[in-house]
């Protein structure tokens, strides 16, 4: 089956630690995104990549970083310096070229204590 | 500054009834307006999508309306039903240098249909 596979589900992690999310994609989707989901703030662009060894930011890049070695991952690291780093962090891909339609991961909660 | 404009923010209607959710943009940029339905504790998925060149798209119960001077799309469910309800997303993508699309999501709207 092709798809977005995000691990782990669930992540606690103790406050000033960073921590790394992944995302992972059999689609063979040059492009890969990163979003924040928060109640009521819809999704927010963290950052993303079109080609393997490239990324940009997005609208809330601060305190995240990105990685893109390979083209069917796209680590997120969640750094101490996130002031709010407690959320559901979905990753997407998309064809390129392609029509736009972007195929999300089941996302990965977030907890920071 | 929200480029995406969407509401309502929750909507409750009664199963057969219709759900009309509506967006508002900015950018006259953006050339790709998707509709994403989430589930509790899922990803997002591609519900339906318009591109600014048509007014309307209907695909089973769920239609698109795009007015493109007024920079305003909706999504109509129509015979809303129980299993429709969930959280929907309404999206203006830009077209990029690179091939790809940067969707600007709005907030989102919580749909509940009860039977």
């Amino acid at each position: 089956d092709g798809g977005i596979t995000q691990s782990p589900k669930y992540l606690f992690r103790k406050e000033g630690q960073n921590v790394t999310l992944s995302c992972e994609q059999n689609l063979n989707h040059d492009a890969m995104y990163w979003y924040r989901q928060d109640p009521g703030q819809g999704l927010r662009l963290i950052y993303y990549s079109q080609i393997v060894n490239d990324f940009q930011k997005g609208d809330i890049a601060e305190g995240y970083s990105v990685s893109r070695e390979k083209k069917e991952s796209f680590p997120l690291t969640v750094t101490s310096a996130q002031k709010n780093p407690t959320a559901f962090y979905l990753c997407a891909s998309q064809a390129v070229p392609g029509g736009g339609e972007q195929f999300f991961g089941p996302g990965t909660r977030l907890t920071v204590l | 500054q929200q480029q995406v404009k969407q509401s309502p923010q929750s909507l409750i209607v009664q199963k057969g009834g219709i759900s009309i959710i509506n967006c508002a943009y900015e950018n006259t940029a953006f050339d790709y307006f998707p509709w994403y339905q989430q589930f509790p504790g899922k990803g997002p998925a591609l519900l339906i999508a318009i591109r600014p060149d048509v007014s309307e798209k209907k695909e089973g119960r769920f239609t698109i309306s795009f007015n493109k001077s007024a920079k305003q799309f909706s999504l109509h469910i129509m015979d809303s039903q129980p299993g429709d309800s969930a959280t929907y997303f309404c999206a203006a993508s830009r077209y990029t240098s690179g091939g790809s699309y940067i969707p600007t999501f709005g907030r989102g709207t919580s749909l509940i249909v009860h039977p």
